[in-house]
């Protein structure tokens, strides 16, 4: 069975913190990953993809390890915006499988 | 990326009866996907809609219980067959922003069944 598991936290954090998830996958055919961010009651919304060679984007970073089967999404500096529940995702052209998200809470 | 309109946004209804969510894409899509989200869980995908054929369904998802209309390359349809409560949640449709770019989802369909 080909999953994608994450730690469903709750992660809370306080304000300016760094933060990190990790999320692991089975299949070792994938060849596209994905964090998504969820904000309660929307819908998801692409965060970052994520690469071997890492992908920064602000406070953020994503990066991929395929010997290990991981990916993961590191926050710097937590904003009370980053609040959320984070998913990540995997998979190849038209089959992404998505993790079941980690939620977030960063406090002032 | 991709826009999505997706209605209704939610509703509620009676058990035994069907609902019809309609996804508009404002670009020509090959694949639209349909994916359930239960509360707490992640999204589970139903089925794939190609424009010309017949879907595509995951295990676990009929197409008596729900069936799906692809007639263009914009527009999607999915039905909420027989409703019972256990089919109370969220469905969204989404499509692939070109390969490698993720996919675009809708607002999502929150459905009640009472």
């Amino acid at each position: 069975r080909k999953e994608v598991e994450q730690d469903p936290g709750p992660f809370n954090v306080p304000e300016g913190a760094t933060v990190a998830f990790n999320c692991t996958y089975s299949n070792s055919a994938s060849q596209s990953f994905f964090w998504y961010r969820q904000d309660c009651r929307k819908e998801p919304k692409l965060l970052m993809s994520v690469y071997s060679s890492g992908n920064e984007d602000g406070r953020f970073t994503a990066q991929l390890n395929r010997a290990s089967q991981y990916i993961s999404l590191l926050i710097r500096d937590s904003k009370l915006s980053d609040s959320a529940t984070y998913l990540c995702t995997g998979g190849s052209q038209g089959n992404l499988i998505f993790g079941k998200g980690t939620k977030l809470s960063v406090k002032p | 990326s991709a826009v999505i309109s997706q209605k209704p946004s939610r509703d509620i209804c009676q058990r035994g009866t069907s609902l019809t969510i309609q996804c508009q894409v404002d670009s020509q899509v090959t694949m639209m996907f349909w994916y359930r989200q239960q509360p707490g869980q992640s999204l589970t995908l139903i089925a794939t809609a190609n424009q010309g054929s017949e879907a595509t369904y995951e295990s676990g998802f009929v197409i008596d219980k729900f069936p799906i209309s692809r007639p263009n390359l914009t527009f999607s349809t999915l039905t909420v067959s027989n409703m019972s409560p256990e089919d109370s949640s969220i469905y969204l449709c989404s499509v692939e922003d070109g390969i490698g770019y993720g996919y675009t989802f809708g607002s999502g369909t929150r459905l009640t069944v009472v």
